[in-house]
C-alpha cells in the first residue's frame, strides 16, 4: 500500500531565505507526482506536475524533482515570500490515468517578513 | 477558463439527515475525483467520476456515493450522516493522465 510522508510538519523562515520541502514515497513505482499548495480554508492549487519519465519541473521561483528510484521527491522555494505561507501537500498517482492521488499530510509553511 | 466549481461552499446538518454535493468541472474535462478532508485523516480518496462510469472507489461506507452526468457535472450523496462526516469535501477534475485542478470544495459540519 502506497504511503506518503512529508518532513518537516511544519517550518518557519525569514523572508528571502531559500528552503526545500521534502516528500517520500513507499512503492517506487509511482505514475505522475504533483505538488499543491493550500492556504487556509481554501482548496487546493496546484503547483507542479512531474510526469514519470521527468526528473523536474520548474515555475517561476518553484522547483520541483522527482527520484522514482529513492521514493523521494523535493520542492525547491527559492527566495521565499510572505505570500509563499501556506500549506505545501505532495501526492502520488496511485495508478496510470485515474484520478486517484495519495497524499501526503503537508508541510505547513510560515515565511516571516 | 473557468475553474472547477463547488456548490453549496458551506452548509449544516443534523446527524441522521443527507447531504448532496455539486461539482462542476473545468470545461472538457471528463474525470471527476471527490476527495474528503478532516483534520485528523487528511485527504481521502472517495471516488472518481469518467465518462459517467465511476472508475475509482476509496474505503469509505457505502452512505458515500456519487455520480456524473453527461455534461461532466458530478455530485455525491452523503446519507445518514454521522459527526466524523464533518470535513471539507473537494473535487477536482482532469483530462486522462492529466493535472489535477480542485475546486474550493464544500465545508459541511454535522451537529
Amino acid at each position: 500500500k502506497q504511503e506518503v510522508t512529508q518532513i518537516p510538519a511544519a517550518l518557519s523562515v525569514p523572508e528571502g531565505e531559500n528552503l526545500v520541502l521534502n516528500c517520500s514515497f513507499t512503492d517506487s513505482a509511482i505514475y505522475n507526482l504533483q505538488w499543491f499548495r493550500q492556504d487556509p480554508g481554501k482548496g487546493l492549487t496546484s503547483l507542479l506536475l512531474i510526469q514519470s519519465s521527468q526528473r523536474e519541473q520548474t515555475s517561476g521561483r518553484l522547483n520541483a524533482s522527482l527520484d522514482k528510484s529513492s521514493g523521494r521527491s523535493t520542492l525547491y522555494i527559492a527566495a521565499s515570500q510572505p505570500g509563499d505561507s501556506a500549506t505545501y501537500l505532495c501526492a502520488v498517482w496511485d495508478s496510470g490515468n485515474t484520478g486517484k492521488l495519495i497524499f501526503g499530510q503537508g508541510t505547513t509553511l510560515q515565511v516571516k517578513p | 477558463k473557468a475553474g472547477v466549481t463547488q456548490t453549496p461552499r458551506y452548509l449544516i446538518k443534523t446527524r441522521g439527515q443527507q447531504v448532496t454535493l455539486s461539482c462542476s468541472p473545468i470545461s472538457g474535462h471528463r474525470s471527476v475525483s471527490w476527495y474528503q478532508q478532516t483534520p485528523g485523516q487528511g485527504l481521502q480518496f472517495l471516488f472518481e467520476y469518467f465518462s459517467e462510469t465511476q472508475r475509482n472507489k476509496g474505503n469509505f461506507p457505502g452512505r458515500f456515493s456519487g455520480r456524473q452526468f453527461s455534461n461532466s457535472r458530478s455530485e455525491m450523496n452523503v446519507s445518514t450522516l454521522e459527526l466524523g462526516d464533518s470535513a471539507l469535501y473537494l473535487c477536482a477534475s482532469s483530462e486522462p493522465g492529466g493535472e489535477l485542478f480542485f475546486g474550493e470544495g464544500s465545508r459541511l459540519t454535522v451537529l
